[in-house]
């Protein structure tokens, strides 16, 4: 079975500093597609970042990056320069045809 | 280019009546998901939709839910006879096909409140 893990519930982080968000994964598929996702206090679930598993560069979007291991199953997401409206749950997800969703991880940025 | 549309974005019922979810996919998308999101967890996947077929139901309970997504008109989440534990936020996405590599695409959600 496809799973994925989000082992930090809340992380926080000071204004204009990085933070790395955790995310492991299981899957038996060799093809497959990884996602990060945002969610603000308006509950509306915002794409951030995708990552193709067959791509070894790792995907970048602006202030957000992430640092994906294939062999480890891990896929951890970087945000540089935290502002305070990147506070949110932030989930990650693997792709199937379904998406495969961690716990989430709540992003708590102090001013 | 609209967005996944979701109605109700709230929707109050009391215990026993019939919850009726609506969404509309972004125009071009014709696969819709349906996925739910209990208080301070993830998202589980429910059913995924094509025009006109349900393709997987896995993640839906066998009695009270079904959905349907017509050739014309949007798709319909269907609670009946709503009990206290089907309260949650349900969202749906669509995206313009089947393969990983489509991006799914969210609506705002409906928070559905039992009383």
């Amino acid at each position: 079975a496809q799973t994925v893990t989000q082992s930090q519930p809340e992380m926080s982080v000071q204004e204009a500093e990085t933070v790395t968000l955790s995310c492991t994964y299981d899957t038996s598929e060799s093809d497959y597609y990884l996602f990060w996702y945002k969610q603000p206090p308006s509950r509306q679930m915002i794409l951030v970042i995708r990552q193709e598993a067959y791509k070894q560069q790792n995907a970048t979007e602006n202030r957000f990056s992430v640092n994906f291991q294939k062999a480890a199953k891990s896929f951890s997401l970087k945000i540089s320069d935290s502002q305070l409206g990147d506070a949110a749950m932030y989930f990650c997800a693997l792709r199937d045809y379904q998406l495969i969703w961690g716990a989430g991880t709540k992003l708590i940025i102090k001013p | 280019n609209a967005g996944v549309m979701q109605n109700p974005r709230h929707l109050v019922r009391r215990r026993g009546q019939e919850a009726r979810l609506r969404c509309s996919p972004m125009k071009g998308h014709s696969h819709v998901y349906w996925y739910r999101q209990l208080p301070e967890e993830g998202l589980k996947f429910m059913v995924y939709l094509q025009k006109e077929n349900i393709i997987d139901e896995s993640g839906m309970p066998k009695e009270r839910f079904s959905a349907e997504f017509p050739k014309e008109g949007p798709s319909i989440l269907r609670i009946q006879q709503v009990v206290r534990g089907d309260s949650a936020a349900y969202f749906c996405a669509s995206s313009p096909g089947a393969g990983g590599h489509y991006t799914q695409y969210f609506g705002p959600g409906t928070r559905l409140t039992v009383l």
